[in-house]
């Protein structure tokens, strides 16, 4: 089962780049969310979607978009990345109220 | 605003010893209560949940976690570690999919 699916695991961007998370569920969930974790905060909310061309913003929205064509991707772009973006990024689908995460992409900010 | 606090940022427990994990929260309602476990370089599993009723829960791997609404708390505890438990532990709570909080998590460190 392959579930909650991110690319890539890691990545290195340079200041002012952009770049796009990839996230893929295949449980058919309505519902997906893109946190970011970082060191003694937890995980904080950065955008989610509800469904299909439905998307708004979380709890740390600033740098990040989102859109969501299709029930089973939910990319997050980077328009201009900043250091403070450095992070580990995590894409989850929910079913109810029990989230499944993927593996997480590792985001270093140069 | 609904909040979560993990006291312990890092506790280390010989294998075979017993372990609990402590969570607090501040919520404005009855909560919906979960335990997540990540191992490095991993993305979140989920250890148990409660939503309602019985307020000792069962999870995976052996963990449980009991739900006492009087000191806002819901606390992990397995009792016997084994050295696959090292990992980071996290409480979260909330009523939504968007509605969650999770706390800063605890490392669990054990030895031999």
């Amino acid at each position: 089962n392959a579930g909650v699916t991110q690319t890539p695991k890691f990545q290195v961007l340079k200041t002012g780049q952009s770049m796009t998370l990839q996230c893929a569920q295949d449980m058919n969930h309505e519902y997906m969310s893109w946190y970011r974790q970082d060191p003694g905060m937890g995980l904080r909310l950065i955008h989610y979607s509800v469904g299909a061309g439905i998307t708004d913003q979380g709890e740390v929205p600033n740098g990040y978009n989102v859109s969501r064509s299709t029930t089973e991707d939910f990319p997050l772009r980077l328009l201009s990345a900043a250091p403070s973006q450095t992070s580990v990024y995590f894409c989850a689908s929910s079913k109810g109220n029990t989230i499944y995460f993927g593996e997480g992409s590792w985001l270093t900010v140069v | 605003a609904q909040s979560v606090t993990q006291p312990d940022i890092h506790i280390t427990v010989s294998e075979g010893a017993s372990l609990e994990l402590r969570c607090n929260y501040s919520y404005g309602a009855t909560p919906y209560l979960f335990w997540y476990v990540q191992s490095p370089g991993q993305g979140l599993q989920l250890l148990l949940k409660y939503f309602s009723g019985d307020t000792l829960v069962q999870g995976i791997k052996g963990f449980e976690a009991e739900f006492k609404r009087s000191q806002s708390s819901f606390n992990l505890r397995k009792p016997s570690v084994h050295w696959s438990d090292a990992a980071e532990y996290f409480c979260a709570v909330g009523a939504g999919n968007n509605d969650m909080r999770f706390g800063a998590g605890t490392r669990l460190t054990v030895k031999p």
